[in-house]
């Protein structure tokens, strides 16, 4: 079993709809989790940082975190061509003080 | 601006060569990481640095040297006893090592074996 798992994709959603990205990870003691997002032939870019169970907004971009059921997600709204990427998750874990990063989930925005 | 610097951006090694490459920070940031990236797969940590003068291996560490004399500084070097070192590279950093330190990464090297 992988440390973060995510589905390759891809994920296809038209223009202005709901784009909702999951990961789930394997070490129930993980206090940090992120998000990343890569275009193609480019270094990963932060989205947003969660820490709390719950919901935690900024403009588009929502991350939800449950840390019972050892998942944390990303909901994308109204999409836009310009969020066609990858989409990685990465969640730290305390043992071995490491960020392990999912291998990314390809989303592409059809206008 | 400040930033994360990688040089250069695109590097052809040739069998038996070791091959090196630059990261620099201006963030003031106390810690710094090499990754490599395959393609279809997530990043995987070679070495990271705390601080000066100290670094630890990560997951993916042979064939693979690190330095640590500045704080703004941290090159990779990669040996001839990498066999497969085709791949993407990234330089990151963040203010500590820990929960809640958010790592950022430079632009990335491209290194192919001709």
């Amino acid at each position: 079993q992988k440390e973060v798992e995510q589905n390759s994709g891809p994920l296809s959603v038209p223009e202005g709809a709901i784009a909702s990205l999951n990961c789930t990870y394997s070490d129930r003691g993980s206090q940090s989790f992120f998000w990343y997002r890569q275009y193609s032939g480019k270094s990963p870019e932060l989205i947003m940082s969660i820490y709390s169970n719950g919901d935690k907004e900024d403009g588009r971009f929502t991350a939800q975190l449950n840390k019972a059921s050892q998942y944390v997600s990303l909901l994308i709204r109204d999409s836009q061509p310009s969020d066609s990427a990858t989409y990685l998750c990465a969640v730290f874990r305390e043992y071995g003080n490491k960020l392990v990063f999912g291998a990314g989930t390809i989303l592409r925005v059809k206008s | 601006d400040g930033g994360i610097t990688q040089s250069p951006k695109y590097l052809f090694r040739k069998e038996g060569q070791n091959v090196t490459l630059s990261c620099e920070q201006n963030l003031n940031h106390d810690a710094m990481y090499w990754y490599r990236q395959d393609p279809g797969q997530g990043l995987r940590l070679i070495y990271y640095s705390q601080i000066v003068n100290d670094f630890q291996k990560g997951d993916i560490a042979e064939g693979y040297s690190v330095s640590r004399e500045k704080k703004e500084s941290f090159p990779l070097t990669v040996t001839s006893a990498q066999k497969n070192p085709t791949a993407f590279y990234l330089c990151a950093s963040s203010i500590l090592v820990g929960v809640g330190n958010t790592i950022y990464f430079g632009e990335g090297s491209w290194l192919t074996v001709v």
